[in-house]
């Protein structure tokens, strides 16, 4: 049963240090993206990858969050530095993109909490 | 902006079908409609997507209005695991892939 998977599952750090996320997609999927949840924002679009290149990263703070693809195996999100507001449960989410076909897995999500 | 609208909450007994709503006013000719939902604590899952016709898989219904101005989600027999938030999204044209998610609707569900 195929599934996206993401590590930590949580994470716990004080504010100002750095914070790196993965997330391994589902084998063959060429569409990775990236979301944020929080109960004031709801479910917020960070940034997607197709065949490993970015498409859009509008969504997310530039200045402190950096998204990449070394592999197809592999997408990373990293904080630095990160900072209280930055608490929240990110997701990550892959699929086989295509014309009407938007559906995407998600991943469990990290729960992160900046103190 | 997600551009749909939906009740932020409804509840509905155990074993009843469950008609959650959605408009999408503003949807273009090639926007599909993709229903996603999100159990406690865990990730959205896909339910369903459709663009004209109506749609039927093993987890729900989904009838399209005729003006594409609106859509219903259609749990036909509710069961306390279908307890979740619904979301009804627009999926924009073309190849993307892109979502975005709006508040959605909470459902309860009473045994």
């Amino acid at each position: 049963d195929a599934r996206v998977t993401q590590t930590p599952r949580h994470k716990v750090t004080e504010m100002g240090q750095e914070v790196t996320m993965r997330c391994q997609p589902i084998l063959g999927h060429n569409t990775v993206f990236w979301y944020r949840q929080t109960m004031m924002q709801g479910l917020e679009l960070l940034a997607y990858f197709r065949n490993r290149a970015p498409l859009d990263d509008s969504g997310m703070p530039k200045d402190r969050f950096s998204a990449e693809m070394p592999d197809a195996t592999l997408a990373t999100l990293k904080i630095q530095p990160s900072e209280p507001r930055d608490s929240a449960v990110y997701f990550c989410a892959s699929g086989l993109v295509r014309l009407g076909n938007n559906e995407q897995f998600f991943g469990p999500g990290t729960r992160l909490t900046v103190l | 902006d997600a551009k749909t609208t939906q009740p932020n909450s409804m509840e509905s007994n155990e074993e009843e079908p469950v008609h959650l709503p959605c408009n999408h006013s503003t949807i273009s000719g090639t926007d599909y409609i993709h229903w996603y939902r999100q159990l406690p604590s865990q990730g959205p899952e896909y339910v369903i997507h459709g663009l004209t016709s109506n749609v039927n898989n093993r987890m729900a219904s989904l009838a399209i209005a005729e003006d594409r101005k609106s859509s219903t989600l259609i749990l036909h027999r509710a069961t306390l695991r279908d307890a979740a938030v619904y979301y009804c999204i627009r999926g924009y044209g073309g190849s993307q892939g892109n979502l975005i998610f709006g508040k959605g609707t909470k459902l309860s569900v009473k045994p």
